[in-house]
């Protein structure tokens, strides 16, 4: 059973669309994670979210992307204005207070037409 | 910056046989490193991570070497099962709580 749970599993939209995914724990963690993995490329680190606010990000992670856990619980990332290359599988992942085991979710497939 | 590349993209073994999967991390402060396991449409799944203190780490079926001296990371599945198949990733960790990880190698088991 995967650690975190994230919808939508798959969206399709068009170029400048708002888009927003979520990931829910299974149980209460602090860390969490978004990475993402263009098809057929490598996993890359997006940022890390701590105690309700960023502690890492990468240089992908650019004004066009955003992260919150709005009710505590929920945790979202948010990318305002869609672009082509933003076509990807999206990960949350949880993790812990020291660099350790790093626990991913499935996923959710962005398209973006 | 940091790097973590595979050796080899694609590797078949026969069932029952055993696998390594080799990986190189150029980042000599890396001192965190994890095996992952990735299966068609799925999220990476852990499999086993090992600190730079250590060289070597079991689990079950499983084992991490770290050759720090040639930045060097290798997997060894024993008995490797047809449910073993899958693309492997090493990822490495230096400071903070980012990961870097390898392109993967692509482990298919012939039954």
């Amino acid at each position: 059973e995967p650690e975190v749970t994230q919808t939508p599993s798959h969206q399709v939209t068009q170029m400048g669309q708002e888009v927003i995914l979520r990931c829910v724990p299974i149980s209460n963690h602090l860390y969490f994670y978004w990475y993402r993995q263009i098809l057929g490329q490598k996993v890359e680190f997006l940022v890390s979210f701590y105690n309700n606010e960023i502690s890492e990000k990468s240089e992908i992670f650019d004004d066009q992307f955003s992260v919150e856990r709005p009710d505590g619980s929920n945790f979202t990332l948010k990318i305002r204005s869609t672009k082509l290359e933003d076509s990807a599988m999206y990960f949350c992942a949880r993790g812990a207070a020291v660099p350790g085991e790093l626990f991913f979710g499935e996923g959710s497939r962005l398209t973006v037409l | 910056g940091e790097s973590v590349g595979l050796h080899l993209p694609t590797l078949s073994v026969q069932e029952g046989d055993n696998s390594i999967i080799n990986c190189a991390y150029s980042n000599s402060a890396s001192d965190y490193f994890i095996w992952y396991k990735q299966e068609s449409g799925k999220g990476p799944q852990f499999i086993i991570d090992i600190r730079s203190n250590m060289d070597k780490r079991q689990g079950q079926r499983v084992t991490v070497l770290l050759n720090k001296t040639v930045k060097h990371l290798s997997l060894q599945i024993a008995a490797t099962q047809p449910g073993d198949s899958a693309v492997y990733f090493c990822a490495e960790n230096a400071a903070g709580n980012q990961f870097y990880f390898g392109t993967g190698t692509s482990l298919t088991v012939i039954p």
